[in-house]
């Protein structure tokens, strides 16, 4: 069955630091893969999305690539500010009539001063 | 505006009592999803309907209940809930397109 493996946290960065959040995926068909973020005391909220291979998602300075050779859909940003301390969660729509998205276990990103 | 609502955002509740968790969207969504979602953060599929009248268990093994009478209103009552219920639940929705899910706010529920 699908699946998303996406790396374990926590991840501190100090402000300004480069972030990147690993997810590989398994699916069958031609998934289309999101990004989405769980600010503290919050439900989630729609980060970006990648509906092809070689699609570029990006939004708040965040971007992810959906890679389908390597299977991956890694999320990237350059500089990190406090404001970004959250869960990132990393989850795929296998398009296959199923209307369940599959999700991985979350990142919980902290970012200091 | 379209948006999905959970109320409360908090309870507070003791063991044995009944409980029901509102989810009401506004955007005509036909699927609707119950999450648990454990303190490591992950989320888990415990219910979800695809329509009015159509109601499935998900994933994990919940002893709540759901039901579907509006395309608006996916409620999850729990019988007689236990200290074991204490969690974060979400409700999302969908329609099925390539958009993802629409989250609410979550309830934290504690059972004391």
């Amino acid at each position: 069955g699908d699946s998303v493996t996406q790396m374990e946290g926590p991840v501190t960065l100090s402000e300004e630091a480069c972030l990147t959040i690993n997810c590989t995926y398994t699916a069958t068909g031609y998934p289309s893969l999101f990004w989405y973020v769980q600010y503290p005391g919050e439900g989630l909220q729609l980060l970006l999305k990648a509906t092809k291979a070689d699609d570029k998602g990006s939004n708040k300075g965040f971007e992810a690539t959906y890679r389908k050779e390597t299977t991956s859909f890694h999320l990237e940003k350059g500089s990190v500010q406090v404001s970004d301390s959250a869960v990132y969660f990393c989850a795929l729509d296998s398009g296959a009539g199923s209307y369940q998205l599959t999700f991985g276990k979350g990142t919980k990103l902290s970012v200091i001063p | 505006e379209a948006d999905i609502y959970q109320t409360p955002r908090y309870l507070v509740i003791g063991t044995g009592k009944k409980i029901t968790l509102e989810c009401s969207q506004t955007m005509g969504h036909d699927k609707m999803y119950w999450y648990q979602q454990d303190p490591g953060m992950e989320l888990h599929l415990i219910h979800y309907s695809y329509g009015v009248n159509s109601t499935e268990k998900g994933d994990l093994s919940s002893e709540s209940t759901v039901s579907r009478i509006r395309t608006e209103h996916f409620p999850l009552t729990l019988e007689s809930a236990r200290p074991s219920h204490t969690s974060q639940y979400l409700c999302a929705s969908s329609s099925g397109g390539l958009g993802g899910y629409t989250f609410g706010s979550g309830t934290r529920l504690t059972v004391v």
